[in-house]
């Protein structure tokens, strides 16, 4: 069965403190691999998709990588207003139907002054 | 921002009345989908649609039904509303989703609570 899994569920950092978010994933194949930001109250927001194993995507302080399991978004001197829920989602190869894109949990991470 | 707009972005109301929400959108995608959002689970698709009167079921359908009669709007109906259904829903939508274009990434509005009680 196709799985995402997410890890943490919930991050606390200081501000400048760096770390990494894990996304986990179990599919028959990867056709993409996207990653998602929520703000409270608000629809996820999208930072990046990923393609294939050693690909690496950068957006200010967030970079995301990939391999053939999972894929990390490393955060680099994080500052408060990048505390949101961070949301993997992939989408495996094509079977028949409907492109099913298989969201993990999410990741709640909090950054204090 | 893509221009997606949800109504109402948040409702209460009681168990066993019909309840129907409207996603607008002004981007003329064709793809639109429905997802639920509940604490624990990822997001999860209720229905599709592909185009102008055309949609199917996603991996949580049962109690919902979906109709699209313009590019622009999708709606979502709960024919007899249940507890089980007090959640975020979330509408996005794609350029296309097929499977050469599989990296066009949704984008999302920004959800309606709904609670039933």
């Amino acid at each position: 069965e196709d799985q995402v899994t997410q890890s943490p569920e919930a991050l606390r950092l200081q501000e400048g403190e760096s770390s990494s978010l894990n996304c986990s994933y179990t599919v028959s194949g990867l056709r993409g691999l996207f990653w998602y930001r929520q703000d409270p109250g608000k629809g996820p927001e999208f930072l990046f998709t990923l393609y294939s194993a050693g690909e690496e995507k950068e957006k200010e302080r967030l970079k995301a990588t990939l391999t053939k399991k999972e894929s990390f978004l490393h955060i680099t001197a994080p500052k408060p207003e990048d505390s949101a829920t961070y949301l993997c989602a992939v989408l495996p190869t094509f079977s028949g139907g409907y492109n099913k894109l298989i969201f993990g949990a999410g990741t709640r991470l909090a950054v204090h002054p | 921002d893509a221009g997606i707009t949800q109504s109402p972005r948040h409702k209460v109301t009681e168990t066993g009345t019909p309840v129907t929400l409207r996603c607008h959108q002004t981007e003329n995608h064709r793809y639109m989908y429905w997802y639920r959002q509940d604490p624990g689970h990822g997001l999860r698709l209720i229905h599709y649609s592909y185009g102008v009167k055309d949609t199917d079921k996603g991996e949580v359908s049962d109690g919902y039904s979906v109709s699209r009669s313009k590019t622009e709007d999708f709606l979502l109906t709960l024919e007899s509303a249940t507890s089980s259904q007090t959640s975020v829903y979330f509408c996005a939508i794609s350029e296309s989703w097929t499977e050469l274009d599989s990296n066009q990434p949704q984008h999302f509005g920004d959800g309606t609570r709904l609670s039933i009680l």
